[in-house]
């Protein structure tokens, strides 16, 4: 079955601090790998997209890892700012036709 | 601006009113594609749709229509609404298959009492 999991559900840090949210993966066959982030209420904001060749890609302030072997990922935050706080969801793509979403990792940044 | 235009963003109605959400994308992207999201659950795919007139049914389409007449229409269908369907909705624009970013709409959030 394919399925996505993250880690942790909720994550509280203090403004300026560093995170790294996890996610983990059992997709066959796996096409890339997506990082959004999605503020309450509104719709998901793509950050990183990764393909199995691809170990790591930054944008801005986001890193984001994978590891095709052990089918793990990681996003780091660097430098926390308030707007950080939103969910982040892990999105693996299936042969290129359909998306499996993990149920996020909520973060509040907090002054 | 490029955009995913989902209208209504709020929706309150009643068990058994057909009723329809319409999304508009202005990207000229070829794939298209409706979610649900529900507290404690990731987005669920309903249906998409990889081009004029070509749709298939994602993990969740009971209960939903879809048609897509036109490159940046792709209008879900509630044709009998019921409470089960309460829910978060996305509809989401992509170039084509591949490794390519989605674009999500903004959401509309539907009430069914």
């Amino acid at each position: 079955k394919n399925q996505v999991e993250q880690s942790p559900q909720s994550l509280i840090i203090l403004e300026g601090k560093n995170c790294t949210l996890q996610c983990n993966y059992t997709v066959s066959p796996f096409s890339n790998l997506r990082w959004y982030k999605q503020d309450t209420g509104r719709g998901p904001v793509s950050l990183t997209i990764m393909t199995f060749s691809e170990n790591t890609k930054s944008n801005g302030r986001y890193t984001a890892t994978l590891d095709a072997d052990t089918k793990q990922s990681s996003l780091h935050i660097t430098a926390s700012q308030l707007s950080d706080s939103a969910s982040y969801i892990c999105v693996v793509s299936v042969g290129f036709q359909k998306l499996v979403f993990g149920t996020g990792t909520r973060l509040l940044v907090s002054p | 601006e490029a955009q995913v235009t989902q209208n209504p963003r709020y929706l309150i109605t009643v068990t058994g009113k057909k009723l329809t959400v319409t999304c508009s994308q202005n990207m000229n992207h070829e794939y298209m594609s409706w979610y649900r999201q529900d507290p404690g659950l990731g987005l669920r795919q309903i249906y998409y749709s990889m081009n004029v007139e070509v749709t298939d049914k994602g993990d969740v389409p009971e209960g939903y229509k879809v048609s897509r007449k036109e490159k940046r229409n792709f209008p879900l269908i509630l044709e009998s609404p019921s409470p089960n369907q309460t829910s978060l909705y996305f509809c989401a624009s992509s170039p084509s298959r591949g490794n390519y970013g989605y674009t999500f709409g903004s959401g509309t959030r539907l009430t069914v009492v």
